[in-house]
């Protein structure tokens, strides 16, 4: 099994429609993540959970929420889907103890908003 | 803040050819650096780190990144390419202290291998 696990793999909703993309990890790692991916622009920060209780904004967190249910899931959520938010969407994770060692990502969610 | 440049947006290679991607950060104080690479449909792997020690770094795949403080630079490097090298490289860099909140990503470099 993944260590990082994201779903759905891909996704296509219409204009407006509530979408909830799912992370959830067997890591045991404390710090949790969500990037999205457009072409040229590399990886950008949407939001980031430092432990259950922590949320922090990232560098486009507009149009999206998030949830940190349990220290292993982190859910993203798009209120009301528009198309610009149609990307790749990564989940990440790392230990702060180890905060050194990078990330380890999930397998991605291709999201189309039509 | 904190950025980085990967100035090279698409390189195209043949096969056996010798590779070098640049980076440059932007950052004051001591800095971890990493390449990641994506390949074509897949997430992206940690390909080598630098924490602190030799500059020079050797990586999975025959790739080495060397590490310049003068120069804010970790430019990517391989003697010779092949096919399988074809995908996207992503330069990134946090501060080393243990509270860093966040890894910062270049814009990633696109690389094609013709056979």
């Amino acid at each position: 099994d993944a260590d990082v696990t994201q779903t759905p793999r891909n996704r296509i909703t219409k204009t407006g429609k509530r979408i909830m993309l799912e992370c959830s990890q067997t890591k045991g790692h404390d710090r949790m993540y969500w990037y999205r991916q457009d072409p040229g622009l590399g990886l950008r920060l949407i939001y980031y959970s430092f432990d259950v209780k922590d949320i922090n904004k990232g560098e486009i967190s507009d149009g999206y929420s998030v949830s940190r249910q349990a220290q292993a899931k982190f859910s993203l959520s798009l209120e009301s889907a528009i198309p610009n938010q149609t990307a790749l969407y990564f989940c990440a994770t790392s230990d702060s103890r180890r905060a050194g060692h990078g990330y380890t990502f999930g397998s991605g969610t291709r999201l189309t908003v039509v | 803040a904190q950025s980085v440049s990967q100035h090279n947006h698409h390189v195209i290679l043949s096969e056996a050819a010798s590779l070098e991607l640049g980076c440059n950060y932007s950052y004051g104080g001591t800095v971890n650096l990493f390449w990641y690479v994506q390949y074509p449909g897949q997430h992206l792997q940690l390909l080598l780190k630098y924490f602190s020690g030799d500059p020079l770094v050797k990586g999975i795949k025959g790739f080495e990144a060397e590490f310049i403080k003068s120069k804010f630079s970790f430019n990517l490097r391989k003697p010779s390419v092949q096919w399988s090298d074809t995908a996207e490289y992503f330069c990134a860099v946090t501060p080393w202290y243990s509270s860093a909140s966040k890894i910062i990503f270049g814009s990633g470099t696109r690389l094609s291998i013709r056979p």
